[in-house]
């Protein structure tokens, strides 16, 4: 069915270590997978996104790789810092249906 | 500021009664999509429009109902509102076209619902 799973569900690392987080996705013809942070009582903004014809996007401190044969992807953030405190989630399109399934969410604490 | 806006920014009204939040979307996106995200729940996906014909439709009840208008702004109509009605809803909009999604989609401030 239509489902993005997410995992760990919270998460909590020591300062500048790397913080890892994966979902899988069930729909193979997904081809779209963004990462969104977000902070306590605000919107939800795209932080990278990675396209199916690709398996690797890194920005700066943030990382994100696809397997499309395992349907997974992920979110790497290196040297943590203490903004990266926030609820991450995954999304991915259901493109028969037209619509955006995200995962449940993972709430990142950084510790000083 | 995405350019995405949502009215109002707050609403707290009684369990029975009927409401309105209104989304503009981001100038030349024609995409809308409506989000419910409950106190420390994930993006629930409610519904989508696409230049004003409903695209996509998620676990949205029938109590609720949404539309799109030509100028493309959107409204989600919450009525017989429950107090587990209660949260924030988001609406977003992306620059997809007919066939498929093709970018990120961008937030508005969501508008906090609260019932009483």
């Amino acid at each position: 069915g239509e489902n993005v799973e997410q995992h760990p569900s919270t998460l909590s690392v020591q300062e500048g270590d790397s913080a890892v987080i994966k979902c899988t996705y069930s729909d193979s013809a997904s081809n779209y997978f963004p990462w969104y942070k977000q902070e306590l009582g605000k919107r939800p903004q795209l932080i990278i996104d990675i396209r199916s014809n690709v398996g690797e996007k890194k920005d700066q401190r943030i990382a994100v790789t696809l397997n499309k044969t395992a349907k997974h992807f992920s979110l790497h953030i290196t040297e943590t810092q203490p903004e990266d405190s926030a609820v991450y989630f995954c999304a991915a399109p259901y493109s028969s249906a037209s619509k955006i399934i995200f995962g449940s969410g993972t709430r990142l604490s950084i510790r000083p | 500021d995405s350019g995405v806006t949502q009215t109002p920014k707050h609403l707290i009204t009684a369990t029975g009664q009927r409401v309105t939040l209104r989304c503009s979307p981001r100038s030349g996106d024609l995409s809308v999509y409506w989000y419910q995200q409950s106190l420390d729940q994930g993006l629930q996906f409610l519904i989508q429009y696409y230049n004003g014909e409903e695209r996509a439709k998620g676990n949205i009840l029938e109590r609720f109902s949404a539309q799109q208008f030509p100028d493309l702004h959107s409204e989600l109509n919450l009525s017989s509102l429950e107090l587990g009605d209660s949260a924030l809803y988001f609406c977003a909009s992306s620059p997809r076209d007919r066939e498929g999604v093709k970018g990120e989609q961008y937030f508005g401030p969501g508008t906090r619902l609260t019932v009483t």
